[in-house]
């Protein structure tokens, strides 16, 4: 029941983009996403409702497509700070009492 | 206002042994949730406390154990550890106040505490 993320990992130049992608084969509620760097706590990034909702925060925005299942999360013109690890949560309708994590995308950002 | 705060930051035991993990929620949030991360299994939920009652509880043996007191600092108990226990164990506080956390809810980390069972 784990969400499914892709890539496992990706390597980018500064300035690059970049897309992950989430995905349930259950029907979902919400999709959260947070990035977390080494040694340090998951840092909440932003929460997407509802099916075809998109949000954006800087040059970082995500989609949601409830339809399909599945959540992408767009970075733009990388910077070396985006580097970490990226982890979809997800809510499931009718279980929205925990959320279940995916195994994360793992982001390095060279100069 | 102050994060999330979680002591110890590291710890080290022997199997069998039992450990205790203290969690202080941001000023003001009544809810906190526990979750287990493994390099291999990821973030998994451990149980979430709100107003001194457990509201939900993940997959993980009763070997894990938490409770919440009156000011909303959780403690989370792992009894009897095994290899297996060793991990990094986040807690992470909400504003949430109207029932079983849910997908509107931020949730805010704190730094975790590192657990190493020999």
């Amino acid at each position: 029941q784990q969400p499914v993320q892709s890539p496992q990992a990706v390597i980018l130049r500064e300035g690059e983009d970049a897309v992950i992608n989430c995905s349930s084969s259950k029907a979902l509620y919400s999709v959260h996403w947070y990035r977390q760097k080494h040694g340090e706590a998951p840092v909440f990034l932003m929460i997407l409702l509802k099916g075809g909702e998109q949000k954006g925060h800087d040059k970082i925005s995500a989609s949601f497509n409830e339809k399909k299942q599945q959540s992408s999360l767009y970075l733009t013109a990388s910077q070396l700070s985006y580097s970490g690890t990226y982890f979809c949560g997800t809510e499931r309708f009718g279980y929205g009492q925990n959320f279940v994590f995916g195994p994360g995308t793992r982001l390095s950002v060279l100069p | 206002k102050a994060g999330v705060t979680q002591t110890p930051r590291y710890l080290i035991k022997t199997r069998g042994q039992q450990v205790t993990l203290s969690c202080s929620p941001i000023s003001g949030h009544r809810s906190v949730s526990w979750y287990q991360q493994t390099p291999g299994q990821g973030l998994q939920f451990l149980f979430e406390y709100f107003s001194e009652t457990q509201r939900n509880k993940g997959n993980f043996p009763g070997r894990f154990s938490g409770r919440q007191f009156s000011n909303s600092r959780s403690e989370m108990n792992v009894s009897t550890l095994e290899l297996g226990d060793s991990a990094l164990y986040l807690c992470a506080s909400s504003s949430n106040t109207s029932g079983p956390l849910r997908g509107t809810d931020t949730q805010y980390f704190g730094p975790g505490t590192r657990l190493t069972v020999l």
